[in-house]
């Protein structure tokens, strides 16, 4: 069964123009992450919450913005997508200090 | 800050044979969680095994075994029987309590038939 899911799996879109990739999960975790993921790279973290408290790790550009308007999902927007952007988003879960951290799937963002 | 080192960006093994990646991190926090996440081509991240610092036996999952030496702030992966499907990008990670996760650069295992 999938815990947390990832839409599109691909998504491609062009040179300025927005983006927005969705995360549901349905573990009911109170902490929810995007990472971006280059190509044979580790993943970088852009953004987390905890339950509805947003923290914003300091080198994420501006460019991305997150909303999480439920426990089950969250949102990660790419207002002005560049060619760098092209990466694989991966979004991830937990449910306290003490546990696992599961991912989904990933998306692939193409820009054109 | 914590870190987290892979020394070896490739590793290849045989089918059958036994493959240990390594990994190594820095932390002052005596309380805190390794794991080794496997990451295949185009597909999902998944946790391979974890291990809380507290406990000293090295943890066990099937074909899968750390060797975790808290002192020298080491924590290296062994593969039994390697299978072709074992092939992968294999990341290992630190995570402190109320701290987000530290991944190392990862290790891409082949395995040949």
């Amino acid at each position: 069964d999938a815990m947390v899911i990832q839409n599109p799996r691909y998504q491609v879109t062009q040179f300025g123009k927005p983006v927005t990739l969705s995360c549901s999960q349905t573990l009911n975790h109170n902490v929810m992450y995007w990472y971006q993921q280059k190509s044979s790279q580790a993943p970088k973290l852009l953004f987390h919450y905890y339950d509805k408290d947003f923290n914003n790790e300091a080198d994420t550009p501006d460019n991305f913005q997150s909303r999480r308007p439920n426990t089950s999902f969250c949102f990660l927007d790419i207002r002005s997508p560049g060619l760098g952007d092209a990466a694989m988003y991966l979004c991830a879960t937990r449910a306290g200090p003490q546990e696992t951290q599961y991912f989904g799937p990933g998306t692939r963002l193409l820009v054109l | 800050a914590q870190t987290v080192t892979q020394s070896q960006p490739e590793m290849s093994v045989q089918e059958a044979e036994t493959v240990t990646l390594s990994c190594t991190y820095d932390t002052s926090e005596s309380d805190y969680y390794l794991f080794w996440y496997k990451q295949p081509p185009s597909r999902q991240m998944i946790l391979v095994i974890r291990q809380e610092a507290y406990k000293q036996q090295n943890a066990t999952e099937n074909r899968f075994s750390v060797n975790f030496q808290k002192a020298a702030k080491s924590f290296s992966l062994k593969i039994s029987d390697s299978q072709l499907g074992d092939a992968a990008m294999y990341f290992c990670a630190y995570r402190s309590r109320g701290n987000d996760m530290r991944f190392g650069a990862g290790t891409r295992l082949t395995v040949k038939p």
